[in-house]
């Protein structure tokens, strides 16, 4: 079945670092990715999506690439701030007309900034 | 544009006790989704309705779990009786249109004492 895997958290960065959370999926289809952001004691909110090979989906300063020859979405930030302490989840969903675009997610990473 | 709207948001309820969440979606979205979030871990899917019908609960425990959408809109889960394991966050999310993306209430966080 479809999975998704995320490098192991917690990360924890200072103020204006360089952020990267790695992302790899296994899927039978063609799936669309997303990253969700999970603030505490709150829902899930979409940060971004991409759905097809080589998109590039972008928000709020954070990045990732579909790349499908590696089966990866990795999420880039150039300079955190305090504010993007959160956690973060990489999910797929299975496109297939039967699967009602059913979510899979990663285990979550949890970051936190420091000023 | 409201979101997805969940209550309550918390509950502590005794082992063996029943206990309800509603959900009320995004309005317009035919398709009303429940999830289980363990703590420290991603949201898994329990059903998934397409308007009234529930279209996927292969993830559900039937033993103890129920879920009604009535009228297509809002819906309710139920857990009776709860065990202390059930003890995690519900979250309700709506899917419209010829998107696959997929709009998350708050959460309805259970503790099963």
């Amino acid at each position: 079945g479809d999975s998704v895997t995320q490098m192991e958290g917690p990360v924890t960065l200072s103020e204006e670092a360089f952020l990267t959370i790695n992302c790899t999926y296994t899927a039978t289809g063609y799936p669309s990715l997303f990253w969700y952001v999970q603030y505490p004691g709150e829902g899930l909110q979409l940060l971004l999506k991409a759905t097809k090979a080589d998109d590039k989906g972008s928000n709020k300063g954070f990045e990732a690439t579909y790349r499908k020859e590696t089966t990866s979405f990795h999420l880039e930030k150039g300079s955190v701030q305090v504010s993007d302490s959160a956690v973060y989840f990489c999910a797929l969903s299975d496109r297939r007309e039967t699967s009602g675009s059913r979510l899979t997610f990663g285990e979550g990473t949890q970051l936190t900034v420091n000023p | 544009e409201a979101g997805v709207v969940q209550s309550p948001r918390y509950k502590i309820i005794e082992k063996k006790q029943p206990v309800a969440f509603w959900c009320n979606p995004i309005s317009g979205h035919n398709t009303l989704y429940w999830y289980l979030q363990n703590l420290g871990q991603g949201p898994e899917l329990l059903i998934r309705y397409e308007n009234e019908e529930a279209v996927d609960d292969s993830q559900l425990p039937k033993d103890r779990f129920s879920a009604e959408r009535l009228k297509g809109v809002d819906s309710t889960l139920k857990i009776q009786p709860a065990e202390l394991g059930d003890s995690a966050v519900y979250l309700c999310a709506s899917r419209g249109g010829f998107t696959d993306t997929q709009y998350f209430g708050p959460g309805t966080r259970l503790t099963v004492l």
